[in-house]
């Protein structure tokens, strides 16, 4: 079945440092790729998406490319503040009729210290 | 704009007990989806229904029941709760339009204990 995998944390980066989370997926066909975040105490936030290979989606200062050739939408962001510290998932959505539901990765909690 | 509203937003019970969460989707969103999030876990998909029918089941236990009212708001009822059962609940909404990615807008979550 689909899944998605993403680098395990923690992760404790300094202010205005650079950050990558890795995510590869595992699906048939091109499915839709999701970040959200949650922050603590809080729900589930859509950060950014792309629905086709070679999109990149962005938003905030964060961005992700859509990479069918790797299977990867590693989440990226040049410089950090610790307004960002919270948890990153990355999600999936199967392409074909019927298949709606969102298979997470198990997230990865960033930490950002002044 | 208004979001996805759940209530409550917690709720203590008992073993063997039972709980109701409610879901109250984004107006004009046909699409409500249900999510269990264990502590320090990804969110797992539960159930979704479409226009009030079940549409999607995923890992939802047999003691587990939900429906989809006619006003679009949805419940999850869950009877002879287990310790297990203590997560966080989250609800999700989206609308079917053609050229849509269905993206997903949840709730802020109910957090369910069981004591």
């Amino acid at each position: 079945g689909d899944s998605v995998t993403q680098m395990e944390g923690p992760v404790t980066l300094s202010e205005e440092a650079c950050l990558t989370i890795n995510c590869t997926y595992t699906a048939t066909g091109y499915p839709s790729l999701f970040w959200y975040v949650q922050y603590p105490g809080e729900g589930l936030q859509l950060l950014l998406k792309a629905t086709k290979a070679d999109d990149k989606g962005s938003n905030k200062g964060f961005e992700a490319t859509y990479r069918k050739e790797t299977t990867s939408f590693h989440l990226e962001k040049g410089s950090v503040q610790v307004s960002d510290s919270a948890v990153y998932f990355c999600a999936l959505r199967a392409s074909g009729a019927g298949s709606y539901q969102l298979t997470f990765g198990k997230g990865t909690k960033l930490s950002v210290i002044p | 704009a208004a979001g996805v509203i759940q209530s409550p937003r917690h709720l203590i019970k008992e073993k063997r007990e039972t709980a109701t969460l409610k879901c109250y989707p984004i107006p004009r969103h046909d699409t409500v989806y249900w999510y269990q999030q264990g502590p320090g876990q990804d969110p797992q998909f539960l159930i979704s229904f479409y226009e009030k029918m079940q549409s999607d089941k995923g890992s939802i236990p047999d003691r587990f029941s939900a429906q989809q009212f006619s006003d679009y708001h949805s419940e999850l009822n869950m009877s002879s709760l287990e310790l297990g059962d203590s997560a966080l609940y989250f609800c999700a909404s989206s609308i079917r339009t053609s050229g849509s990615s269905y993206e997903q807008y949840f709730g802020p979550g109910t957090r369910l204990t069981v004591t």
